[in-house]
């Protein structure tokens, strides 16, 4: 059982460059989350997607544009890279309902821009 | 305004010794509570969680957590460190509603000396 998977693992723009980040679950999670983390910050929320069809921004969203293509799959855009964006990114995937059910995260994409 | 907050962002223990890691929340309600592991490279792992059926919550790899109201904490313990336990350590919270709620603490490194 993969969980969540995210493409590439590591990658490096120049400013200016565009870039998608690929992120599928394969526990039919209805809600998806992107993050990022920096050091000394945690994670911070950048955009979300409660269900499917829907996407809604988080703490960060600003550079960034999110499509929930499916119940699976979340992708994250960075359509003009600039250097504040080098980051780790983190999808993340739970259940709705049931309480408050924890998130299950992919292993990160590390991203540099120069 | 509701935050979280981990006391100290290193912390190093030796093999074999009691390890507290702490984490404190401003809200005048009752959260839901989360500890989450990161290892060097990895995504986050859920280590245990507080949803309020009991105050002292037990987890994997021998970690616990109480949930202390008047304090407004809920501190990780393990009686006896190993050195697998080297890793980042997350506290979250969820103030309300769904899981895009969550806000994370900034982190704390455990090293664990041989």
């Amino acid at each position: 059982n993969a969980g969540v998977t995210q493409t590439p693992k590591f990658q490096v723009l120049k400013t200016g460059q565009s870039m998608t980040l690929q992120c599928a679950q394969d526990m039919n999670h209805n809600s998806m989350y992107w993050y990022r983390q920096d050091p000394g910050m945690g994670l911070r929320l950048i955009y979300y997607s409660a269900s499917e069809g829907t996407t809604d921004k988080g703490e960060v969203p600003n550079g960034y544009n999110v499509s929930r293509l499916n119940k699976r799959e979340f992708s994250l855009r960075l359509e003009s890279a600039a250097p504040s964006q080098t980051s780790v990114y983190f999808c993340a995937s739970s259940e709705i309902g049931q309480g408050h059910p924890e998130a299950f995260f992919g292993q990160g994409t590390r991203l540099t821009v120069v | 305004a509701q935050s979280v907050t981990q006391l100290g962002s290193h912390v190093s223990v030796s093999e074999g010794a009691l390890v507290l890691l702490r984490c404190n929340y401003s809200s005048s309600v009752p959260p839901y509570l989360f500890w989450y592991v990161q290892y060097p490279n990895q995504g986050l792992q859920l280590l245990l969680k507080y949803t309020s059926a009991a105050t002292l919550v037990k987890g994997i790899n021998g970690f616990e957590a109480e949930f202390k109201k008047s304090e407004t904490s809920f501190h990780l313990t393990k009686p006896s460190a190993h050195m697998s336990d080297a890793a980042e350590y997350f506290c979250a919270v969820n103030f309300s509603g769904g899981y895009q709620k969550v806000t994370f603490g900034t982190g704390t490194k455990l090293q664990v000396i041989p």
